[in-house]
C-alpha cells in the first residue's frame, strides 16, 4: 500500500465513449503524476502537476484532458481513444520543493489497465 | 537530454543465484538515481535510492552503488528468491523544463526466479 489509490483498476471502453480515471493521493504531496506504460515501451511521462499547476506536458493528443482540482485529486478525461491508446495508466505522487535540491521519489499507485476496443 | 540504459531481459535465475541487473545513465548535472520494482499486476514500489556519488542504495537484501564515473547504477542481490520474480525499472531524476523534478525511465529488466 503506497498511499496512492486509483479508480477503476480496469476499464474497457469503445473509441467513441467517454471517461474518466481517477487518483488520489493520501501522503500530503504536493505533486501528481500521470505516466503511460505500454508493453515493450519505456514508461511514458504524460502530465505533471505542481501545487496543483500543470507543469509538464510531454507531447500528449488532445483526448487526454488532466484536471487536478486539488493536491490531493488528480483525473485524467478520455474520450474518443484509438486502440493503441490501451495500455496500464499510472498515477505517482510526490513531494517537491523549488530549486535543484528536491529530487524525491514519487510514490505510485496500482493503475488502471485501459481497453480500447 | 537525460536517458537511462537498462540490459535487457528477461533474466532468469535458479533460486540462490546470483543477480546483477545493469543500469547506465546519461544526464545533465547531478542527479538522483533510483531502482523501482513492479510486481505483476502492480504499480511501481521504490526499491533503493541514492542521491550523489559513491553513495550505496540498498533495501531487502538488494545493493547498487552510484559510480559517476562509469555513469552506473547497477542492481545486485546475493542470493534470489522465487518471491522477488517482477521487473526492475532503473530511473534517474533530474529537472524538467519547468524546473521540478521529473523522473526519466529504463525500459524495465524483466527477472523470473524458479525453485
Amino acid at each position: 500500500e503506497t498511499g496512492v489509490t486509483q479508480t477503476p483498476r480496469h476499464l474497457v471502453m469503445g473509441m467513441t465513449n467517454k471517461k474518466s480515471l481517477k487518483c488520489e493521493q493520501h501522503l500530503g504531496h504536493n505533486a501528481m503524476y500521470w505516466y503511460k506504460q505500454s508493453a515493450k515501451k519505456p514508461l511514458e511521462l504524460m502530465f505533471v502537476y505542481n501545487f496543483k499547476e500543470q507543469t509538464e506536458n510531454n507531447s500528449v493528443p488532445s483526448r487526454f484532458s488532466p484536471e487536478c482540482p486539488n493536491s490531493s485529486h488528480l483525473f485524467l478525461h478520455l474520450h474518443t481513444l484509438q486502440p493503441e491508446d490501451s495500455a496500464l495508466y499510472l498515477c505517482a505522487s510526490s513531494q517537491e520543493g523549488t530549486g535543484t535540491s528536491s529530487y524525491n521519489e514519487q510514490f505510485f499507485g496500482p493503475g488502471t489497465r485501459l481497453t480500447v476496443l | 537530454g537525460n536517458s537511462v540504459t537498462q540490459m535487457e531481459g528477461p533474466v532468469t535465475l535458479s533460486e540462490e543465484a546470483f543477480l546483477t541487473i545493469n543500469c547506465t545513465y546519461t544526464a545533465t548535472g547531478y542527479p538522483s538515481l533510483f531502482w523501482y520494482v513492479q510486481y505483476p499486476g502492480e504499480g511501481l514500489q521504490l526499491l533503493l535510492k541514492a542521491t550523489k556519488a559513491d553513495d550505496k542504495g540498498s533495501n531487502k537484501g538488494f545493493e547498487a552503488t552510484y559510480r559517476k564515473e562509469t555513469t552506473s547504477f547497477h542492481l545486485e542481490k546475493g542470493s534470489v528468491q522465487v518471491s522477488d520474480s517482477a521487473v526492475y525499472f532503473c530511473a534517474l531524476s533530474g529537472l524538467g523544463d519547468s524546473g521540478y523534478s521529473t523522473l526519466t525511465f529504463g525500459k524495465g529488466t524483466m527477472l523470473l526466479v524458479s525453485p
